[in-house]
């Protein structure tokens, strides 16, 4: 089992370009979380998807968006970059299904963001 | 609102002396808690988790938590600590069923020889 695997491990993008990370979830689960791990910081929520759908989004503006496909993998897009994207984003995935919120969550290593 | 509050952002302690990181947290609703490790250049790993069943908690690598409710409390403990237990520990929360889980800063446990 490869757990949760997210790809690419380091990135450097200018501010005003667009940025597309992504994420495969451990097997067997069905859904998938994105965190912004900001330098000396704990992860703040950036959203939930489940089913393809967003299901729970925590304070990100709309510059932050995401995808989940069919077969559970997810990606997190990031518009008009900032200085102040610069961050570890890690993805995590749970078998959540219905009512069952707080069951365990696998994390990724994490995608480190460079902004410059 | 929920909040979780990590009251020391590093702890230092010597290989074989006893581990205690705090975490307190603001809640209106019964909270689950739990406590992650994240070790460099790595993901998070669950440590222990409290769902509302015994208020004493084990977990993995010798760590355990007790839930406080009076104290709104929720400390890691470790009897004897080891070299390999150097890394970032976070408290989280989730109150109520909410989906959203709330991360303390983190605090950094720093292991000496």
């Amino acid at each position: 089992d490869a757990g949760v695997t997210q790809s690419p491990t380091h990135l450097i993008k200018t501010r005003g370009q667009q940025v597309t990370l992504r994420c495969s979830p451990k097997s067997g689960h069905d859904t998938v979380s994105w965190y912004q791990q900001a330098l000396g910081q704990g992860p703040q929520f950036i959203f939930q998807y489940y089913e393809e759908e967003e299901r729970q989004r925590g304070n990100f503006p709309d510059r932050f968006s995401g995808h989940q496909f069919p077969n559970y993998s997810s990606e997190l897009n990031v518009n008009a970059l900032l200085l102040g994207d610069s961050a570890l984003y890690l993805c995590a995935s749970s078998s959540l299904g219905q009512g069952r919120a707080n069951t365990e969550a696998f994390f990724g290593q994490g995608t480190r963001l460079t902004v410059v | 609102a929920q909040s979780v509050t990590q009251l020391d952002s590093h702890v230092s302690v010597s290989e074989g002396t006893p581990v205690l990181l705090r975490c307190n947290y603001s809640s209106s609703y019964s909270p689950s808690l739990f406590w992650y490790v994240q070790h460099p250049n790595k993901g998070l790993q669950l440590l222990l988790k409290y769902t509302s069943a015994a208020t004493l908690v084990k977990g993995i690598n010798g760590f355990e938590a007790e839930f406080k409710k009076s104290e709104t409390s929720f400390h890691l403990t470790k009897p004897s600590a080891h070299m390999s237990d150097a890394a970032e520990y976070f408290c989280v929360v989730f109150m109520g069923g909410s989906y959203i889980p709330t991360f303390g800063r983190g605090t950094s446990l720093i292991v000496h020889p």
